[in-house]
């Protein structure tokens, strides 16, 4: 069936330093790529995403890649912040009604 | 322009008991969704409804009910609550393939 891989699963980075988190995905017909980051307590929320038609997008400190081929999505931080610490969530759409979720990464910056 | 409304926030129940969360979208998505999500843990799809009139199983559907009452709202349903589905539930909207799900602000349901 429909799988998401989500690596690491907990991260930790100095302040300033950058974080990177990479997924997996086993349906080739996903097309559609969120990232959300949930925060304690609170709803998960976008803050980027990727179409299939696209390699790389960029939004401030924050950019996805994308490797259709090898079935890869990456969501790279530059500069970490502590409020960037979260929980960081990779999806993937498209091939069924269903967003497939990764298992969550918990990003601590050491301030 | 709320989103996605999920109403209560908040419910303690005994085991047993019933009771229905309510889920509600202004953002005309046709797709809507039920998650659980469990302390530490990632998002598990209890159900989902690609549009009105339509709803499926995901992946942890048992003990659990859900209505799609017309393309705004969608609503779970807990038949006989019990411990093992306490938990923050989470209802969510989309349109898969093209556009990112909203979630609304969840329901933390403690069953006793």
């Amino acid at each position: 069936g429909e799988n998401v891989e989500q690596h690491p699963s907990t991260l930790s980075v100095q302040e300033g330093d950058s974080a990177v988190i990479k997924c997996t995905y086993s349906d080739s017909a996903s097309n559609y790529f969120p990232w959300y980051k949930q925060e304690l307590g609170k709803r998960p929320q976008l803050i980027i995403d990727i179409r299939s038609n696209v390699g790389e997008k960029k939004d401030q400190r924050i950019a996805v890649t994308l490797n259709k081929t090898a079935k890869h999505f990456s969501l790279h931080i530059t500069e970490t912040q502590p409020e960037d610490s979260a929980v960081y969530f990779c999806a993937a759409s498209g091939g069924t009604y269903k967003y497939i979720f990764g298992t969550g990464t918990r990003l601590k910056v050491l301030a | 322009n709320a989103g996605v409304t999920q109403t209560p926030k908040f419910q303690v129940l005994k085991t047993g008991q019933s009771m229905t969360l309510q889920c509600a979208q202004d953002m005309n998505h046709n797709s809507m969704y039920w998650y659980r999500q469990d302390p530490g843990m990632g998002l598990r799809l209890i159900y989902y409804s690609a549009s009105e009139g339509t709803t499926d199983k995901g992946e942890v559907p048992n003990g659990y009910n859900v209505s799609r009452l017309n393309k705004r709202e969608f609503s779970l349903r807990l038949e006989s609550a019990a411990p093992s589905q306490t938990s923050v539930y989470f209802c969510a909207g989309g349109t898969p393939g093209n556009q990112p799900q909203h979630f609304g602000d969840g329901t933390r349901l403690s069953i006793l």
